[in-house]
């Protein structure tokens, strides 16, 4: 049969806005979770980190929040500019084991002007 | 500082030819990583090696590929024979372990196209 590519989840949002950026995890025992940013031509980039002894994380603009209970992070870019364009990706992680960082499939955030 | 440092930035080769991609870990970073970005497959990680001891390679795809890491501040990763199938865009990243952070700093990217 054809074969066809990853179907990256979009996600367009309006210059100034505030965009929420979903991700569902798969390992229950993961522990540690990154969010990462990779801009067209460009390695991904560290945006922020959380662990799972917290619910919530705050950095210059962005917001992390984790809900072990349903297995699922969100991250929270508040007021959104042209240059927050790009895929991100969240990751996780479970400390101590010999496998790392796990990354997810990706949400590509557009701004529109 | 420098970051990760990848050469070529990118590769077009024909089929069946040999291709070798380098990676510079940052300075003083002891783990380093390889890993491949497809549309098909999105971002997987390949191999990676610890203090230049490769630990997990379950990820590399068949004997074509091999990965070596002769010092600290040097990494291959060689494809031979190279096939179409292979074209995508390798990463490297590296780390500092132990550390209280899991981050991985990536390089720019090699682009490669088998023709």
């Amino acid at each position: 049969g054809e074969s066809v590519g990853l179907h990256l989840p979009t996600l367009s949002v309006q210059e100034g806005d505030n965009s929420i950026i979903n991700c569902a995890y798969s390992n229950s025992a993961s522990d540690y979770f990154i969010w990462y940013k990779q801009e067209s031509g460009k390695g991904p980039q560290f945006i922020i980190d959380i662990r799972s002894n917290m619910d919530k994380r705050q950095g210059q603009r962005v917001t992390v929040l984790l809900n072990k209970t349903v297995k699922h992070l969100s991250l929270q870019i508040a007021a959104t500019q042209p240059g927050d364009s790009a895929v991100y990706f969240c990751a996780e992680f479970i400390s101590g084991s010999a496998r790392q960082l796990t990354f997810g499939s990706g949400t590509q955030l557009t701004v529109l002007p | 500082d420098a970051g990760v440092i990848q050469s070529p930035r990118h590769e077009v080769t024909e089929m069946g030819q040999e291709v070798t991609l380098r990676c510079k870990p940052i300075s003083g970073h002891n783990s380093l990583f390889w890993y491949r970005q497809t549309m098909m497959r999105g971002l997987e990680l390949l191999i990676y090696f610890n203090n230049n001891v490769p630990i997990d390679d379950s990820g590399m795809p068949e004997d074509r590929f091999s990965a070596k890491m002769p010092n600290a501040s040097f990494s291959t990763l060689k494809i031979q024979p190279s096939e179409p199938r292979d074209s995508a865009v390798y990463f490297c990243a590296s780390r500092l372990i132990p550390d209280k952070s899991y981050e991985q700093y990536f390089g720019p990217g090699t682009r490669l196209t088998v023709t």
